[in-house]
């Protein structure tokens, strides 16, 4: 079946624009969790749902960044009034309830110049 | 709190040559570990996981770890290295019961393959 895709894959914006990213996990998959990654980095936890609840959001940076999964399927992460730090790759995953194992998008790639 | 340490950001091997990618964890609880696969503008790929049982795990394309809590470990393993390896390799870890499912990865290992 089709795995998580994320989209934009590339989005280049100027600081101080808000910028949307989605996920679409995998069908069925409870659990949705966004990280981001900065170049010469691994990932670093954000934000997490179980279906529409976000559970933990302590990976959050600060209050410009938020996320939602409304009706338990699709996440949206915004970015507001960007900053040239906040360039990196946004990467979600999907995890089916009762496993161990998250599955991976293609990620996002946002530079904000 | 739980921490992953990779020695080696770089690691280079001949084609043929074993490949050995090291992975130190810190975790208050009985950890759960993982190996992930990153190929250029791909996501991350799952390579093998350690949850509980049996502590030497075989994954995907030939590769294995071994958990070995005495030395806090779990190094990724594989007999003979293929060009098509080269890439960038994870090791993440899940304390279940601290950390929500969180997992929380090392800096990489870029592993490059010479003819």
């Amino acid at each position: 079946g089709a795995g998580v895709s994320q989209s934009p894959r590339y989005k280049v914006t100027k600081r101080g624009q808000d910028v949307a990213l989605r996920c679409d996990p995998i069908s069925g998959h409870v659990s949705l969790y966004w990280y981001r990654q900065a170049l010469g980095q691994g990932p670093e936890f954000l934000t997490y749902f179980n279906y529409e609840a976000q559970q933990d959001k302590s990976g959050l940076p600060n209050d410009r960044f938020s996320a939602e999964r409304p009706e338990g399927s699709i996440s949206t992460l915004t970015i507001q009034r960007t900053e040239q730090r906040d360039s990196a790759m946004y990467r979600c995953a999907s995890r089916e309830a009762g496993t161990d194992t998250q599955y991976f998008g293609p990620g996002t790639r946002l530079t904000v110049l | 709190a739980q921490s992953v340490t990779q020695l080696g950001s770089h690691v280079s091997v001949s084609e043929g040559a074993l490949v050995l990618l090291r992975c130190n964890y810190s975790s208050s609880v009985p950890p759960y570990l993982f190996w992930y696969v990153q190929y250029p503008n791909q996501g991350l790929q799952l390579l093998l996981k350690y949850t509980t049982g049996a502590t030497l795990v075989k994954g995907i394309n030939g590769f294995e770890a071994e958990f070995k809590k005495s030395e806090t470990s779990f190094h990724l393993t594989k007999p003979s290295a293929h060009m098509s390896d080269a890439a960038e390799y994870f090791c993440a870890v899940i304390s279940k019961k601290s950390s929500g499912d969180k997992l929380t990865f090392g800096t990489g290992t870029r592993l490059a393959v010479r003819p």
